[in-house]
């Protein structure tokens, strides 16, 4: 069974400011891994695919990575939009399994 | 564009059953997986089920397996999830969603609630 670990639960910055999210695999699943965003009283989008593919209307400002089972959601610079939750996805397994969540705020 | 309305929340006792309905437009369902993911209340997402796009196979969460069914009638244009033998811990918002590549969920609706309680 394939377990998605994102830090930091919650991660407080302001407008403007770069944010860095994490999500760790507990084993390999690839370049297999997808970003949504889910803000309060809404369906949650789907930003990135394939670690690093943005999907179709995405802004650049938001971005991913990976480096083995380690991916990484980057944001460039916040906009009051972009204050949400995060969840990563893997599609590794044929399970489609979400993390716990990443919640950020505004400081 | 895609749209996804689902439809078929309510409330129901422990055990009982319920049927829920996810309308798509704007693609041919023929040619797409679908899926069904939940959240409870203040919580997080929880992936269900999934159906491939010719309903060849289906895949489940532990936690649903056996109770849970998904089917799509491509004709009408629609993806069904009958619950059955509903626990408590069922309680939650219920989206449907596209698939993406077998991998990823592209499309969203805005969810049924399905609250289960005597």
């Amino acid at each position: 069974e394939i377990v998605l670990t994102q830090s930091p639960a919650t991660l407080s910055l302001s407008p403007g400011e770069g944010a860095t999210l994490s999500c760790r695999a507990s084993q390999s699943i690839s370049s297999f891994l997808a970003w949504y965003q889910q803000k309060p009283g809404q369906a949650p989008r789907l930003l990135i695919y394939d670690a690093n593919r943005r999907a179709t209307g995405i802004p650049a400002r938001f971005s991913g990575s990976a480096s083995g089972t380690d991916f990484i959601l980057s944001i460039s610079s916040l906009e009051p939009e972009d204050f949400a939750v995060y969840y990563c996805q893997q599609g590794s397994d044929g399970l489609f399994r979400f993390g716990q969540g990443t919640k950020l705020e505004i400081k | 564009q895609v749209q996804l309305v689902e439809s078929g929340g309510g409330v129901v006792q422990p055990g009982g059953s319920l049927r829920l309905s996810c309308v798509a437009s704007g693609l041919n369902l023929g040619g797409h997986g679908m899926h069904w993911v939940r959240q409870a209340p203040g919580k997080g997402l929880e992936w269900v089920t999934f159906i491939r796009y010719d309903g060849s196979d289906d895949y489940y969460a532990d936690s649903v397996k056996g109770r849970f069914t998904i089917h799509k009638d491509n004709s009408k244009s629609t993806v069904y999830l009958q619950m059955s033998s509903l626990r408590p811990e069922d309680t939650a918002m219920y989206y449907c969603a596209k698939d993406k590549g077998v991998k990823y969920l592209d499309y969203w609706g805005q969810g049924t609630l399905v609250t289960v309680s005597s």
